[in-house]
């Protein structure tokens, strides 16, 4: 399966602890974005990565928050002391290239639970 | 005003029906269009994308974009058990921001 690849599906963390999210994009594809779906809400943009380059952060949160894609190994959205409101699912999805970013392919997903 | 706005439904036909599911926006820039199925607990599946104004079909989906009216619609014919999920629209520019403005999400359930 070539999909986008995201783990660990499910993750519970305590108020104050770290979060790694991980995603692997579709095989050829070398454009990342996260998003993160709170229930009863829509999908929201939050930072858009090319291979070592943020492209695009304009939707994460300033604090607590940040994104990679180094060069080797998958995209990390990392959540540094976790609160309630954290808890959410978080989507990451794949584009070929910069010129088919309408064309975005989704993981699973990684829901957070925040305790 | 949110820039995608779409009925959250719930929307149940039985099966056979015709489904129409609609999102309207608010950003004239908007210029790709798409519909996304998500079944519960499962990441968003592309289904069409079209861009700027007209139609586009793909087997029983039919996507429909009116730029004049900031209205776009998908209609599913001869609807399936198998269709019961959610479905979002998305949009954006065409150029500049590469991210997506999804709608809410509409709950279609088809009855057998």
């Amino acid at each position: 399966n070539a999909g986008v690849m995201q783990n660990p599906r499910h993750l519970v963390r305590r108020r104050g602890q770290e979060a790694r999210l991980r995603c692997s994009p579709m095989k050829g594809h070398s454009h990342v974005y996260w998003y993160r779906q709170l229930p009863e809400e829509g999908l929201k943009f939050m930072v858009y990565l090319q291979k070592e380059n943020i492209i695009d952060e304009s939707g994460m949160p300033k604090e607590r928050f940040s994104a990679e894609f180094p060069k080797e190994g998958p995209s990390i959205l990392r959540i540094q002391q976790v609160v309630r409101g954290d808890s959410a699912a978080y989507f990451c999805a794949s584009s070929a290239d910069s010129g088919r970013f309408y064309e975005q392919y989704f993981g699973p997903g990684t829901r957070l639970t925040v305790t | 005003q949110k820039e995608v706005e779409q009925d959250p439904g719930p929307l149940s036909v039985p099966e056979g029906a015709i489904v129409s599911l609609n999102c309207t926006y608010s950003n004239s820039a908007f210029q790709y269009f798409m519909w996304y199925r998500q079944y519960s607990r499962k990441g968003p599946e592309l289904l069409m994308y079209t861009y700027s104004s007209g139609n586009k079909e793909d087997g029983r989906f039919t996507a429909q974009v009116d730029k004049s009216s900031k209205y776009i619609s998908l209609f599913i014919r001869d609807s399936q058990p198998s269709d019961s999920a959610t479905y979002l629209c998305a949009m954006t520019t065409q150029t500049g921001a590469n991210n997506l403005f999804f709608g809410t999400g509409t709950r279609l359930t088809v009855i057998p």
